[in-house]
Order: structure tokens, then sequence, then C-alpha cells
């Protein structure tokens, strides 16, 4: 079976701090795919990053990074300097072992970030 | 800018009535996707379709149909709404299917059941 969790329910950080959500993923196949989705107040849900399991390259963009570590299977994301717009609830995705079905989903992390 | 409309966006119905939601695309992608967000749980596949009346059943089915007459067009109906069913649903597109291949979302409809 494949699941992905999020633990961290809600965070709230100030201006300018750090912040890490985690992701922990299961799953029995030797290919897949990982994905950060965000969502902001006012309910769309905006693609971030996918990362294929056989790339273990961090990566950064900008304020945001990626650490994907298959030895925890965990694929955090870590946004630096925050700022307000950055509030939002982030979901962690995981890419079935199909073609065409579904992204499988954690719980979610909300995010708020005070000025 | 995936190109992906839902409409309504908003819709309040009552216990046992039919509702029908729609997910248009406009760059013709083979593979649509409808998903409910409910609290605590993430976002959940209901129904997708791989082509023109191509569609098969997610993780969530029960109580809902699909259909898929064209390319553009992928219709959610709820043949008889029930509270369970109040949710934002989510329509999602990806060009292939391929396996891993990004799906993009569209806007939301958010609907009560009362």
């Amino acid at each position: 079976a494949q699941k992905v969790t999020q633990a961290q329910t809600e965070i709230s950080v100030v201006e300018k701090e750090d912040v890490t959500l985690d992701c922990v993923y299961e799953t029995r196949d030797t290919t897949y795919y990982l994905f950060w989705y965000k969502q902001p107040p006012s309910g769309e849900l905006v693609f971030l990053i996918r990362r294929n399991s056989f790339d273990e390259q961090n990566e950064i963009s900008g304020r945001y990074s990626w650490n994907f570590q298959k030895s925890t299977s965990s694929f955090n994301f870590t946004i630096t300097a925050s700022q307000v717009v950055d509030s939002a609830v982030y979901f962690c995705a995981l890419s079935g072992d199909q073609a065409g079905t579904a992204l499988i989903f954690g719980k979610g992390t909300t995010l708020s970030v005070s000025s | 800018d995936a190109g992906i409309t839902q409409s309504p966006r908003h819709k309040v119905t009552e216990t046992g009535t039919p509702v029908t939601l729609r997910c248009h695309q406009t760059e013709n992608h083979r593979y649509m996707y409808w998903y409910r967000q409910d609290p605590g749980h993430g976002l959940r596949l209901i129904h997708y379709s791989y082509g023109v009346k191509d569609t098969d059943k997610g993780e969530v089915s029960d109580g809902y149909s699909v259909s898929r007459s064209k390319t553009e067009d992928f219709l959610l109906t709820l043949e008889s709404a029930t509270s369970s069913q109040t949710s934002v649903y989510f329509c999602a597109i990806s060009e292939s299917g391929d396996y891993g291949e990004t799906q993009y979302f569209g806007p939301g409809t958010r609907l009560l059941v009362l």
C-alpha cells in the first residue's frame, strides 16, 4: 500500500524564520514520484515540485528547497526567510504505480506566517 | 495556467437532488481526474478518464458517476446528493497520464448538500 504522512498538522512562525515541512512516504515501488503542492487561502492547488525516486539531488528554487532522502523515505520542504505570503496548506503527494492513477496525498500541513 | 475551468464554483443543494459538476480544459489533455478534498483527508480520487468515453473508478467512487463525451469536458454527477458529499471538488489534468506525470488542478467547486 502507498501512503504519505505529514505529521505536522499546523505550524506557526514569524516572518523571516526558516521552516521545514516534513513528508514521509511508504511505497513498495522501486520507481516512484513525489510532489509538493501549495494551497493558499484562495483555495487553488499550485504545483511546486516533482521529484523521481532515482534522482536524490536536492533542489533549491529561490527561498524554497527540498531534501529527498530515500534511506528515510522522506521528502522534506524548507522555506527560508518565510513571508506572510507563504501562509497556506502544503500537500505532499506520491505518484501511484500505474499510468493515469491517483496521486496519493498526505493530509496537509497548514503554515501560518505572521508579521 | 493549465487552462482548466470548473463550473459551478459554488453550489448549495438539498439531499436527494441530482448535481452535475463540469470540468473544461482547453489544451487537449488526454487524462482528466476528479478529486474531493475533505478536512483531515487531503485529496482523494473519485474517478478519472483516459480518453473520450473511457473512464475508471478511483478510491471514493461510490455515489458518483462520470461522463466524457468530448476531450475537453469531464462531468461528475451525484445522482442523489447526500450530506456526506459536501466537499470541495477538484478537477485535474495530465497530458498523457504517464507514470509520475504532474497533474494540474482546476480552481475547485465548493458543494454544500443540506
